[in-house]
């Protein structure tokens, strides 16, 4: 039964370039977390989705990140014009319906902005 | 709003000592309480949680920690390290009944376990 997945590992862009992070929950998991953790800080809460559907998106910045859970396939993270402050560790993690609070992590995606 | 105070950055002991790794929350509603650990280069692991019952709760490999409401507390013991514990600590709150996915976490604990 494989854990959260998530890809790439380490991601390099350029300033304005766009990154997309992939999240693919543990088997029969149907809630998704995204965080966010910046050097020497603990994770921050970004958004909590459902299949089709954001359910909490209060720790999102409010431009160039968006996020999405289709109902087929993976969760996928965007961020449009990434800047040097978007550099960190992007963590996912899933959780099923009926214990939601006990959230499953992945592995993380390192984001670095040169 | 709720907050999470992992007063340590680092905490360096001997292997076999005893540790204690503090955590202290704030919040106005009742709350859920976890403790994840991090080793290098991988996600968080659930430690331990305190959802509701017994204030001690303990996990697989020797850790427990224990619910305090009055002091807001939910630190992290272990009576004797191993050099394996060497990793990063967070603590977490949740909302109980809130939007069941806000986890708010502590800025980590780094427990360096030497030989």
């Amino acid at each position: 039964n494989a854990g959260v997945m998530q890809n790439p590992r380490h991601l390099v862009r350029r300033r304005g370039q766009e990154a997309r992070l992939r999240c693919s929950p543990m088997k029969g998991h149907s809630h998704v977390y995204w965080y966010r953790q910046l050097p020497e800080e603990g994770l921050k809460f970004m958004v909590y989705l459902q299949k089709e559907n954001i359910i909490d998106e209060s720790g999102m910045p409010k431009e160039r990140f968006s996020a999405e859970f289709p109902k087929e396939g993976p969760s996928i993270l965007r961020i449009q014009q990434v800047v040097r402050g978007d550099s960190a560790a992007y963590f996912c993690a899933s959780s099923q319906r009926e214990v939601w609070n006990e959230q499953f992590f992945g592995p993380g995606t390192r984001l670095t902005v040169l | 709003a709720q907050s999470v105070t992992q007063l340590d950055s680092q905490v360096p002991v001997f292997e076999e000592a005893p540790v204690e790794l503090r955590c202290n929350y704030s919040s106005s509603v009742s709350v859920y309480l976890f403790w994840y650990v991090q080793y290098p280069n991988q996600g968080l692991q659930l430690l331990l949680k305190y959802l509701s019952g017994s204030t001690l709760v303990e996990s697989i490999n020797g850790f427990e920690a224990e619910f305090n409401k009055s002091q807001t507390s939910f630190h992290l013991r272990k009576p004797s390290v191993h050099i394996s514990d060497t990793a990063e600590y967070f603590c977490a709150v949740s909302n109980y009944g809130g939007s069941q996915g806000n986890l708010i976490f502590g800025k980590g604990t780094k427990l360096s376990v030497k030989p």
